[in-house]
């Protein structure tokens, strides 16, 4: 079974440039999850979608960032325009979801903003 | 913003020797889990326990919960030097509608 899949896996951008990443999660898993992680910090969650819906989005910066998850399966997390601040990885991550939250995590996109 | 707080923070050992780290967290939880994250990869689960679970055992790690206290324990008996990753444990609750929440994280170095 193939696990979450994340590209690109590496990414340099210059600030103000916009930015998108892309998870494919586990087949049949309804929850998907998009973490920042700061370098030696635990990751910090932007997003979680249950199906096609985002159920907990209060720690995304909207004015710049934003996401989707059509028809439920793959998403796209975009930065417009970014920051030097963004420099991190975005981790991509699903769950069977229904209560189940064991998560499957992807490799992460390192995102470095110059 | 982060629930667990990790301890300590760092950990050097020797191949053989047993790692404890701990876990605190702030509020009420259904689950908590511990991940592995090698260096610049993604997390991988390592285990699960209850909030009506006090220990739990795989393979050659050991988890306690003590819900009284708001902490965990993570043990990893006989080290290996793949052993070395950063440890994090993670929380969801019924007031966080199952959002999973991460601590800092421990980093292991298990010594050959």
């Amino acid at each position: 079974e193939a696990g979450v899949v994340q590209s690109p896996r590496y990414k340099i951008i210059e600030k103000k440039q916009p930015v998108a990443f892309w998870c494919n999660p586990i087949s049949g898993h309804n929850t998907l999850y998009w973490y920042r992680q700061n370098l030696g910090q635990g990751p910090e969650l932007l997003i979680r979608y249950e199906n096609e819906e985002a159920v907990d989005d209060s720690q995304l910066p909207k004015d710049r960032f934003s996401a989707e998850r059509l028809k439920g399966v793959d998403s796209t997390l975009k930065i417009q325009p970014a920051e030097l601040g963004d420099s991190a990885v975005y981790l991509c991550a699903s769950s069977l979801g229904q209560g189940s939250t064991e998560a499957f995590f992807g490799q992460g996109t390192r995102l470095t903003v110059v | 913003s982060q629930q667990g707080e990790e301890d300590p923070q760092a950990l050097s050992i020797q191949e053989g020797e047993n790692a404890t780290m701990n876990c605190s967290y702030k509020t009420s939880i259904n689950n908590l889990q511990w991940y592995r994250q090698n260096s610049g990869r993604g997390l991988v689960h390592l285990i699960l326990i209850r909030s009506n679970e006090r220990e739990k055992h795989s393979g050659r790690l050991r988890v306690t919960l003590d819900t009284s206290k708001k902490s965990s324990s993570l043990l990893i008996t006989a080290s290996r030097a793949a052993d070395t990753a950063s440890y994090f444990c993670a929380t969801d609750g019924w007031s966080s509608g199952s959002r999973l929440t991460f601590g800092e994280g421990t980093q292991l170095t298990v010594n050959p």
